[in-house]
C-alpha cells in the first residue's frame, strides 16, 4: 500500500541551525501539507502545497519557515534559524485532488521528531 | 473557544468493554476525521465521514450534521486499541487549492487486560 516516507525520524539541532524536513508524499498526489505537534499539545497545521506554491498558510508560519518541492517527488520543510520552541513533531500529509467538495483523505507520514537545543 | 473539541480527554476502560469518544465541532465542515495516534507519534487515517456511519473491524464512526457531533466507538477493545485518538475536520468551502485539517487535542485511550 503506498504510504508517505518522512526522514529523518529524529533530528536534533542547536538553536540558530537551519534544519531540513524531508517527505516523499503518495506518488500520485497534488495536495502536500505539513503539521506539527508540540509535545502534550495538539497537531496544529502549518501549510499546504498544491501546483507548486503555497495555497495556504497559518500563523506559526512566519518567515523562517520555507517548503519546496525540488524535484517532483520530495516535499521538504525548511526552518531557517531554528529556535528552542520548534521542538515538536513535524508531520507531512498529502492527499488526492478535490471531487466536488469532498476531500480525499488525507494520509500522514510517520512524523520528524525535532529537538531544537 | 476551541472549533473542535473531544470528549473525554482521557479514558481507562477494561478489555472487551465498548468504547466511544465524543467529538463537537462549532464550524461548517465537509468532513471528518478520526485518527490514531500510537505512542511512538505516527498518524494513521480510520475514517474520513461526511454523513451517516462508516464501520471497519471493531471500529465504527457516526456522524450528525445538523447537531455537528461525531462519535467514534470501538466494540470487544482490547489492548492494542491503546493510542490516542483524534478527531480533526475540513472546513466547509474550500473549494480550491489543499484542504486543511483542525484538530481535536485527542483522548488517550487506555484499555487494560
Amino acid at each position: 500500500e503506498p504510504e508517505v516516507t518522512q526522514t529523518p525520524s529524529h533530528q536534533v539541532t542547536q538553536m540558530g541551525q537551519e534544519v531540513i524536513l524531508r517527505c516523499v508524499p503518495i506518488s500520485n498526489h497534488l495536495y502536500f501539507y505539513w503539521y506539527r505537534q508540540i509535545l502534550g499539545q495538539k497537531v496544529e497545521f502549518l501549510v499546504s502545497f498544491y501546483n507548486n506554491e503555497i495555497s495556504e498558510k497559518s500563523e506559526i508560519f512566519d518567515d523562517q519557515f520555507s517548503v519546496e518541492r525540488p524535484d517532483g517527488s520530495n516535499f521538504t520543510l525548511k526552518i531557517r534559524s531554528t529556535k528552542l520552541e520548534d521542538s515538536a513533531m513535524y508531520f507531512c500529509a498529502s492527499s488526492d485532488k478535490l471531487a466536488g467538495d469532498y476531500s480525499y483523505e488525507q494520509y500522514f507520514g510517520p512524523g520528524t521528531r525535532l529537538t531544537v537545543t | 473557544k476551541n472549533e473542535v473539541e473531544q470528549s473525554p480527554q482521557n479514558l481507562t476502560a477494561q478489555e472487551g468493554e465498548f468504547i466511544t469518544i465524543n467529538c463537537s465541532y462549532s464550524v461548517g465542515i465537509s468532513a471528518l476525521h478520526w485518527l490514531q495516534q500510537h505512542p511512538g507519534g505516527g498518524i494513521v487515517s480510520l475514517f474520513m465521514l461526511s454523513s451517516g456511519k462508516k464501520k471497519h473491524g471493531r471500529l465504527i464512526a457516526t456522524i450528525n450534521i445538523q447537531e455537528k457531533h461525531s462519535s467514534l466507538h470501538i466494540t470487544a477493545s482490547h489492548p492494542r486499541d491503546s493510542a490516542v485518538y483524534i478527531c480533526a475536520v475540513r472546513l466547509f468551502g474550500w473549494y480550491q487549492g489543499a484542504q486543511k485539517l483542525v484538530f481535536g487535542q485527542g483522548t488517550r485511550l487506555t484499555i487494560n487486560p
